[in-house]
């Protein structure tokens, strides 16, 4: 049971490229997340998307957009990176009312 | 908007001992609390995971406890081991607008020395 599936897991991007986090999840769920994790900011939320078909905005969504491509999948697109954009990203996904699980993060520096 | 926070930021504790870590969020209306650890470099695992109508849950020697209405939850390691050493998040979901969401406190830093 792979659980949730990142990737890649590593990328540099030179500023003002884009690219296509993606993020898979064998467990039926219907919640899915896209966070980053930055030193002194802790988790904190982009994208997330209640259920197929939908996706709304979290704390930090400028520079993004999401697509929930069909209920295992969730991608994440950074149309044209900033050095800012440098960070850990993970992706989750949860049942309603359950416990959420986590991908093991993309680390991406733009330089 | 809800606010987690854990204190202390980092934990040092020799091996054996029992520890309790802290959450406390502001907005007592919540659906449930969540206990994850985080290895360095890794993602986040789950530990416990406590619904809003529950006092506790157990898995192993990790306790967690919730007390809703003042807005704190504690998660109790008992005999710690040098295993134990990572980064521990609790993270809340609030119930109303925004309720699909997760709040993260920012996590304490626990290390177990042989």
């Amino acid at each position: 049971n792979a659980g949730v599936t990142q990737t890649p897991k590593f990328q540099v991007l030179k500023t003002g490229q884009s690219m296509t986090l993606q993020c898979a999840q064998d467990m039926n769920h219907n919640s899915m997340y896209w966070y980053r994790q930055d030193p002194g900011m802790g988790l904190r939320l982009i994208y997330y998307s209640a259920s197929e078909g939908t996706t709304d905005k979290g704390e930090v969504p400028n520079g993004y957009n999401v697509s929930r491509l069909n209920k295992r999948e969730f991608s994440l697109r950074l149309e044209s990176a900033a050095p800012s954009q440098t960070s850990v990203y993970f992706c989750a996904s949860r049942i309603s009312g359950g416990e959420a699980f986590f991908g093991q993060g993309t680390r991406l520096t733009v330089v | 908007k809800q606010e987690v926070t854990q204190i202390p930021a980092a934990l040092s504790v020799p091996e054996g001992e029992n520890l309790v870590l802290n959450c406390s969020f502001t907005d007592s209306a919540i659906y449930n609390l969540q206990w994850f650890r985080q290895d360095p470099g890794k993602g986040l695992t789950s530990l416990l995971l406590i619904q809003s109508s529950q006092r506790e849950q157990t898995s192993g020697r990790l306790n967690a406890s919730l007390d809703k209405s003042s807005g704190r939850s504690t998660l109790y390691i008992a005999a710690s081991q040098p295993g134990d050493s990572a980064t521990y998040l609790c993270a809340v979901r609030t119930s109303g607008a925004g309720s699909y969401q997760l709040t993260f406190g920012k996590g304490t830093k626990l290390s177990v020395i042989p």
